[in-house]
């Protein structure tokens, strides 16, 4: 099973600040990683798929990057409604893996 | 606009048995690949299981292998997991969810709350 691991564990900024979550695999993913955003109460949200590409109707302050078994999501500058838990997920091995996850709170 | 409506959650004792369905709309269920994910209270994600668009292929989760069943039926635009052997490690929110990009979760139902407890 490939873990992934997500770091910070919480991440304390304010809005129109420049976010940076990690996500490191235990074994090379290539760039098959997703990131999602979870909000209390929701279901999550795919935001990036395959390490770098956008999904549809994210807006372009969320980017991801990196491959093998280090990723980066940074979100340019925080609005009010990306305070919220970030999860990473890979989609190379079987099983599918999430992340544990990052909380980027308001500070 | 797809809909995935879970249905089925409750509360069981430990060693008990629950068969949660998924009923999906607005998709061409039949060429999706569909899959379970749970969350326990105040956790993390945990993928258990998918099945692909014909259910000739099903993966599981270690922790769930041998105990829940994926299965769907395309006429019924349905997908189900039947959960046998409950554990309180197994209590959660159970969500229905489709995937695309080769692997990567789309959409996602509300989610049905499972508690096993005596």
């Amino acid at each position: 099973e490939i873990v992934l691991t997500q770091s910070p564990a919480t991440l304390s900024l304010s809005p129109g600040e420049r976010a940076t979550l990690s996500c490191r695999a235990s074994q090379s993913v290539s760039t098959y990683l997703a990131w999602y955003q979870q909000k209390p109460g929701q279901a999550p949200r795919l935001l990036i798929y395959d390490a770098s590409n956008r999904a549809t109707g994210i807006p372009a302050r969320f980017s991801g990057s990196g491959s093998g078994t280090d990723f980066t999501l940074t979100i340019s500058s925080l609005e009010p409604e990306d305070f919220a838990v970030y999860y990473c997920q890979q989609r190379f091995g079987w099983p599918r893996t999430f992340g544990q996850g990052t909380k980027v709170d308001i500070k | 606009e797809v809909q995935l409506v879970e249905s089925g959650g409750g509360l069981v004792q430990p060693g008990g048995s629950l068969r949660l369905s998924c009923a999906a709309s607005g998709l061409t269920f039949s060429s999706c690949w569909m899959n379970w994910v749970r969350q326990a209270p105040g956790k993390g994600l945990e993928w258990l299981a998918n099945i692909k668009t014909d259910g000739s292929e099903k993966y599981y989760v270690d922790s769930v292998k041998g105990r829940f069943t994926i299965s769907r039926d395309n006429a019924k635009n349905s997908l189900y997991l039947q959960m046998n052997s409950l554990r309180a490690e197994d209590t959660a929110v159970y969500y229905c969810a489709r995937s695309d990009y080769g692997g990567y979760v789309t959409y996602w139902g509300q989610g049905t709350l499972v508690t096993v407890s005596s």
